[in-house]
């Protein structure tokens, strides 16, 4: 399999739920990223890894938790979650550490569905 | 802070025809800009990838320029298709780190 996956595809959950989102990419590439797209809204920056080390936490609440236990994976745990945290989570990655300019190659994202 | 703003929102053509999306920013010290494709429910692919030196990017029948100083760019898509329907998005790139500043799109609807 190539480039960017997530599972699962769709999530429900409830506000006391815990559950997290997978990210994997094919790519050898060294950076990765979370965004979150809502609806009428800019896709949002949430967390951005660059050789598994974070170098970008855009304030998000501490209700999400990224890890990112090597280059090719990425994780965002999630708890205790709002129903405005409902939207579609995208992952990306990009080839180099922190080389600006770089296309991100995104994966087909996560529907989360917070009741 | 950096705001990125699409014209039209939403967008419907028969198809055939040529269109051009806007994107404006308000900070015009961008790295680059980025032009994206977004089909329902899906991720982001890239376009085109025009870095502040350049004036335009082309491939097939997509062509964006950039007009870093007046802070705007536009998407150029000639001979339109129905497969061409989708949610096209801008992002810019600040210098200094791989933040990607996006606009919320234009929803385009080739008609056949």
């Amino acid at each position: 399999e190539t480039g960017v996956t997530q599972t699962p595809r769709h999530l429900v959950m409830g506000m006391t739920n815990k559950k997290s989102l997978k990210c994997e990419q094919h790519l050898g590439h060294n950076a990765m990223y979370w965004y979150k797209q809502s609806a009428k809204k800019p896709l949002e920056l949430m967390f951005v890894y660059s050789l598994e080390e974070r170098v970008e936490n855009n304030s998000v609440p501490s209700r999400f938790s990224p890890e990112c236990p090597n280059s090719s994976h990425l994780f965002l745990h999630l708890h205790t979650l709002q129903p405005e945290d409902s939207a579609l989570y995208l992952c990306a990655s990009s080839p180099g550490g922190l080389l600006v300019g770089e296309t991100q190659y995104f994966g087909p994202g996560t529907r989360l569905l917070v009741l | 802070k950096q705001e990125v703003t699409q014209i039209p929102a939403a967008l419907s053509v028969p198809e055939g025809e040529n269109l051009v999306l806007n994107c404006s920013f308000t900070d015009s010290a961008i790295y680059n800009l980025q032009w994206f494709r977004q089909d329902p429910g899906k991720g982001l692919t890239s376009l085109l990838l025009i870095q502040s030196s350049q004036r335009e990017q082309t491939s097939g029948r997509l062509n964006a320029s950039l007009d870093k100083s007046s802070g705007r760019s536009t998407l150029y898509i000639a001979a339109s298709q129905p497969g061409d329907s989708a949610t096209y998005l801008c992002a810019v790139s600040q210098g200094g780190s791989e933040k990607l500043v996006f606009g919320k799109g234009t929803k385009l609807t080739v008609n056949p």
